[in-house]
């Protein structure tokens, strides 16, 4: 149990579908992180979130729509995805943005696969 | 960013010592290394991470060397629970917004 939950575990979706995943913390952070890992490769940064202000956004395709209503909350709204979107989505956290130490707190992920 | 290489894999037998090697000649003078693992079906977890002086904690030791262009993570004791991907990862908080980059990382296979 690391503070940071994410839902659903796993999802199932087609491609017309709309979608969202959901990340919550409570440890008091105020930076937090979407990541995908998709099989073999390395975790890929997506969208980082200071303060609810988005920070830096990867080249991520427009149907993945982030969303962070306040520093606890963060969503990923997904709408008319591929099959190669099929991944890992990881949710993390950190203090603060720039913090020296960098110690990110991961969720366990949310398994998703578009048919 | 600056660049890690690590072994692909690495196995261990329970209860003896495992050395993790990474190399980042490119490290710049302000690049903290950052040692995280992630366990079958988990998220990345912390591990440790120094500038330059070795690190102890509950978890492990880091051994950073001189010229700090490697590192070696260092369990003490493996158990089966370490069975894990570890990654090295070098870490700029004065320029990477709190992100960190992932390699591919070393496979860790712990035998009984």
């Amino acid at each position: 149990e690391t503070g940071v939950t994410q839902t659903p575990r796993h999802l199932v979706m087609g491609m017309t579908n709309k979608k969202s995943l959901k990340c919550e913390q409570h440890l008091g952070h105020n930076a937090m992180y979407w990541y995908k890992q998709s099989a073999k490769k390395p975790l890929e940064l997506m969208f980082v979130y200071s303060l609810e202000e988005r920070v830096e956004n990867n080249s991520v395709p427009s149907r993945f729509s982030p969303e962070c209503p306040n520093s606890s909350h963060l969503f990923l709204h997904l709408h008319t995805l591929q099959p190669e979107d099929s991944a890992l989505y990881l949710c993390a956290s950190s203090l603060n943005r720039g913090q020296i130490a960098g110690e990110l707190f991961f969720g366990e992920g949310s398994r998703l696969t578009v048919l | 960013d600056a660049k890690t290489t690590q072994p692909n894999s690495m196995e261990s037998n329970e209860e003896e010592p495992v050395h993790l090697p990474c190399n980042h000649s490119t490290i710049s003078g302000t690049d903290y290394i950052h040692w995280y693992r992630q366990l079958p079906s988990q998220g990345p977890e912390y591990v440790i991470h120094g500038l330059t002086s070795n690190v102890n904690n509950r978890m492990a030791s880091l051994a950073i060397a001189e010229d700090r262009k490697s590192s070696t993570l260092i369990l003490h004791r493996a158990t089966l629970r370490d069975a894990a991907v570890y990654y090295c990862i070098l870490f700029n908080g004065g320029t990477s917004y709190g992100k960190l980059t992932f390699g591919q990382g070393t496979i860790l296979t712990v035998h009984p």
